[in-house]
């Protein structure tokens, strides 16, 4: 099994660009989630899925939007990017949306590194 | 009182010592402490959780270490291992949410 698939692996933008980040992941999982991860912040949630047609803002929603579009994929869509969203992007996914559940843990993919000039 | 404080910001150990990672909390419903180890280009993955109503949980070389009182759990690498250097981060949770706050990272390096 892949997990949680990402892609792409690395993208460049300039100021004001678009562009959508993929996630798709073959656990059957009904939770899915956006982080990203900035040095010395930690991960910080974008954006969550509890189950399929639902979605949530998290922690840093601004400037970003999502897509459930089934049960496997959850992208994440830069409409006009700034410098400020050059990070790492990580989609993760859970069984259930208690992704605090001691049954239930997170299982993240290898992440997408942005770069935004 | 969202946050968790993790320290230090990195570590350097020589094989065989004792890696020690420390984490403070400030909201006291939190029900849930996880670690996630992540290695360069690759996500967090979870390495040992423990909840609040025991002091300590021990899986192989991994302790995490829980003082409710003080608001404060660490995670102890015995035996340290390069393959274990990585960054480690500390979370905290609540069993009833979807909200899980991350500290801010150690990176560790186990010397040969």
């Amino acid at each position: 099994n892949a997990g949680v698939t990402q892609t792409p692996k690395f993208q460049v933008l300039k100021t004001g660009q678009s562009m959508t980040l993929q996630c798709a992941q073959d656990m059957n999982h009904n939770s899915m989630y956006w982080y990203r991860q900035d040095p010395g912040m930690g991960l910080r949630l974008i954006y969550y899925s509890a189950s399929e047609g639902t979605t949530d803002k998290g922690e840093v929603p601004n400037g970003y939007n999502v897509s459930r579009l089934n049960k496997r994929e959850f992208s994440l869509r830069l409409e006009s990017a700034a410098p400020s969203q050059t990070s790492v992007y990580f989609c993760a996914s859970s069984e259930t949306w208690l992704s605090s559940s001691y049954n239930s843990p997170l299982h993240f993919g290898n992440g997408t590194r942005l770069t935004v000039t | 009182q969202q946050q968790v404080k993790q320290s230090p910001q990195s570590l350097i150990v020589q094989k065989g010592g004792i890696s020690i990672i420390n984490c403070a909390y400030e909201n006291t419903a939190f029900d849930y402490f996880p670690w996630y180890q992540q290695f360069p280009g690759k996500g967090p993955a979870l390495l040992i959780a423990i909840r609040p109503d025991v002091s300590e949980k021990k899986e192989g070389r991994f302790t995490i270490s829980f003082n409710k009182s003080a608001k404060q759990f660490s995670l102890h690498i015995m035996d340290s291992q390069p393959g274990d250097s990585a960054t480690y981060f500390c979370a905290a949770g609540m069993d009833s949410s979807y909200k899980l706050i991350f500290g801010s990272g150690t990176r560790l390096l186990v010397r040969p």
